[in-house]
């Protein structure tokens, strides 16, 4: 079954409003979490690294005031895209890392944003 | 530089066939790799993760090349439900970052 939870799935907005992806890890606790963003036939681009109780690592050129991340528990981190623009449709995807062993990251089901 | 570079295909092969791929990684620091598995619109899925010494899962084999710096992934006997783009991953431990490939399409035909 799955191991982090990725909620909303499917969102569409109108242009100028904010849209708040959350993202779960269900039977452990991730004190890393990873916010991907996806473009049609095109790979998954690192947005940031969401640490618990400290600021998120945003990747170069990804505005940090633009997408807002909350990671408040060891189970929970919020991306928040704010005024959101039809350029910012895309498909984001979280994960979480599950130490054992080897680092293997797991993904949210990813949410697929449509910005009209 | 991309830190992973992967051939995006695609790949059309016929069922029963034997498919390869590979993924070239430029951070000699690099310390896990694993392939993914991605469906169209769907979140990619771990397929497996490649071992110093390789290692196989049935039909899949995954080898790694510390010295040339790449990863690959071996199909056998394809299968019409292997159509899906593989990613390759790579794990910086120092950043425990992640950077994946753009990923390879692949498409079993009947």
């Amino acid at each position: 079954g799955a191991v982090v939870s990725q909620h909303p799935s499917w969102v569409i907005c109108k242009s100028g409003t904010s849209v708040k992806i959350e993202c779960r890890s269900l039977d452990f606790q991730a004190t890393t979490m990873f916010w991907y963003r996806q473009f049609p036939k095109q790979s998954l681009m690192l947005m940031a690294t969401s640490n618990e109780g400290s600021k998120a690592t945003y990747e170069q050129g990804v505005e940090k005031d633009k997408f807002l991340i909350n990671h408040a528990s060891l189970t929970l981190s919020t991306l928040t895209v704010t005024s959101a623009h039809p350029e910012d449709s895309s498909f984001y995807i979280c994960s979480a890392t599950r130490t054992s062993g080897k680092n293997i990251q797991y993904f949210g089901a990813g949410t697929r944003l449509s910005v009209l | 530089r991309k830190e992973v570079e992967q051939d995006p295909g695609p790949f059309n092969v016929p069922e029963g066939a034997t498919v390869a791929f590979n993924c070239t990684y430029s951070n000699s620091a690099s310390q896990s790799f694993f392939w993914y598995r991605q469906d169209c619109r769907k979140e990619p899925k771990l397929l497996m993760s490649v071992y110093s010494s390789g290692n196989e899962d049935g039909r899949f084999t995954a080898q790694l090349n510390r010295a040339s710096q790449y990863i690959s992934l071996l199909i056998r006997d394809s299968k019409l439900s292997d159509s899906a783009t593989y990613l390759c991953a790579v794990n910086i431990f120092a950043g425990n970052q992640f950077y994946f490939g753009t990923g390879t399409s692949l498409t079993v035909i009947p």
